[in-house]
């Protein structure tokens, strides 16, 4: 059962747009929704988070925007630029402990391979 | 600071055989978690210790174990290796694998199974 859908599968961007990324989870538990930057031969790195308590978070050109009745966030990348050409994956998780072990796991979904043309 | 050290790089076996991946975290990090990442399937969750326990385990066969030391160090070891195991196996590392905090991920070990 994949836990978190992600769509675009890749997308094409002209310099100085918009990319949008959009995710849906169906596990009303999870309560910390990541997403990663993945360039080829690395490991992901966190980008940005949010928790479900707020509607949106922005740092810098990347915002994260949340719906929690629709169990759907998304990631807005602005003024995208060639070096942000990678694979996006959003993910979620929950905060809570379960007595006697964590509940430390990412889900992940599949993955967006972005492409920002100069 | 040294970031999350996996090795090796590459590896290449045959069906049948076992293989035995190492992870070393960000120095101070006592939570190890590992991924397996492929094209279809993404990434996905293995296990994740924290002081030498397991606390979390994916859905995956019991060919796949792995331990983590005093020092944080972990291995992750597949057994019996089938062609599907083909994929990137990803270590991260974080303070005390805790829901918000940040995952450091290493560059990963790629895996083909011939």
């Amino acid at each position: 059962q994949q836990q978190v859908k992600q769509s675009p599968q890749s997308l094409i961007v002209q310099k100085g747009g918009i990319s949008i990324i959009n995710c849906a989870y169906e596990n009303t538990a999870f309560d910390y929704f990541p997403w990663y930057q993945q360039f080829p031969g690395k490991g992901p790195a966190l980008l940005i988070a949010i928790r479900p308590d707020v509607s949106e978070k922005k740092e810098g050109r990347f915002t994260i925007s949340f719906n929690k009745s629709a169990k759907q966030f998304s990631l807005h990348i602005m003024d995208s630029q060639p070096g942000d050409s990678a694979t996006y994956f959003c993910a979620a998780s929950m905060l809570k402990w379960n007595s006697g072990g964590s509940n430390y796991k990412l889900t992940f979904g599949k993955g967006t391979l972005l492409t920002v043309n100069p | 600071k040294a970031g999350v050290t996996q090795t090796p790089r590459y590896l290449i076996k045959t069906r049948g055989q076992q293989v035995t991946l190492s992870c070393s975290p960000i120095s101070g990090h006592r939570s190890v978690s590992w991924y397996q990442q492929t094209p279809g399937q993404g990434l996905q969750f293995l296990f994740e210790y924290f002081s030498e326990t397991q606390r979390n385990k994916g859905n995956f066969p019991g060919r796949f174990s792995g331990r983590q030391f005093s020092n944080s160090r972990s291995e992750m070891n597949v057994s019996t290796l089938e062609l599907g195991d083909s994929a990137l196996y990803l270590c991260a590392s974080s303070l005390r694998g805790e829901g918000n905090e940040k995952l450091f991920f290493g560059s990963g070990t790629q895996l083909s199974v011939l």
